[in-house]
């Protein structure tokens, strides 16, 4: 597709499950961002990718969360022994680079994840 | 750069000006942003204006900076219903990781027809 493509786009789990959370950024994007919107907040940024390697995970909240981008393209969020407090939509970015520019982030339509 | 303040909500009827106002707080970000969503769709950016910049003018948006009161406005001429959406103001404070944008809350526009 020509966009950030996301799945799934909503997820309901129980606390304490295990959840993975797919992001294919646009062809050619070297630079991937993912960022969690708790309802009525604004996006806040989780980890940065540039290429394979996470240049910048200080934003993820605790070590439950993890994420991979091993081929450089798709990448995968993942949440370990989920909280009612991890319930929140996901979202996903790339862009072109990450070096100095519009900082044109094309984002995904997010994940809306539920923790029961 | 994590309190980029906005008001939550706005109101105008239908072919009058909007103006949303958002404080930001490096005063030395780079780079301003104006995000918008719309229900079930991603974050889409509107328009951008660099920090050595005043003003930007974009067909129906105005973006006005004043960095001294590190202020930021975003002002769509002709309000339509289709501009009814959330409204997002980013900043990249200098030093930051680039594409690590700061949001405030979202203002939530309402266009009356």
């Amino acid at each position: 597709g020509a966009g950030v493509s996301q799945t799934p786009s909503n997820k309901v789990t129980e606390k304490g499950k295990y959840v993975e959370l797919r992001c294919d950024p646009i062809s050619g994007h070297t630079a991937l961002y993912w960022y969690r919107q708790s309802l009525g907040q604004g996006p806040e940024f989780l980890i940065y990718f540039q290429g394979t390697g996470a240049a910048d995970d200080s934003g993820l909240p605790n070590d439950r969360f993890f994420a991979v981008r091993p081929e450089g393209s798709v990448s995968t969020l993942k949440i370990q022994r989920t909280e009612r407090g991890d319930s929140a939509v996901y979202l996903c970015a790339s862009s072109l680079n990450a070096g100095p520019g519009t900082g044109e982030l094309f984002f995904g339509e997010g994940s809306r994840l539920t923790v029961l | 750069g994590e309190d980029v303040e906005q008001s939550l909500f706005l109101s105008v009827r239908e072919g009058d000006s909007s103006v949303i106002n958002c404080t930001y707080t490096d005063s030395s970000s780079t780079y301003l942003y104006w995000y918008k969503q719309e229900p079930g769709a991603g974050l889409q950016l509107l328009t951008y204006i660099f920090s050595n910049m005043d003003m930007k003018q974009d067909q129906r948006l105005t973006v006005l900076l004043n960095k001294k009161d590190k202020h930021l406005s975003l002002r769509i001429a002709d309000t339509q219903t289709g501009d009814s959406a959330i409204y997002f103001c980013a900043e990249i404070p200098r030093g930051s990781t680039l594409g690590r944008l700061y949001f405030g809350r979202g203002t939530q526009l309402t266009v009356w027809p």
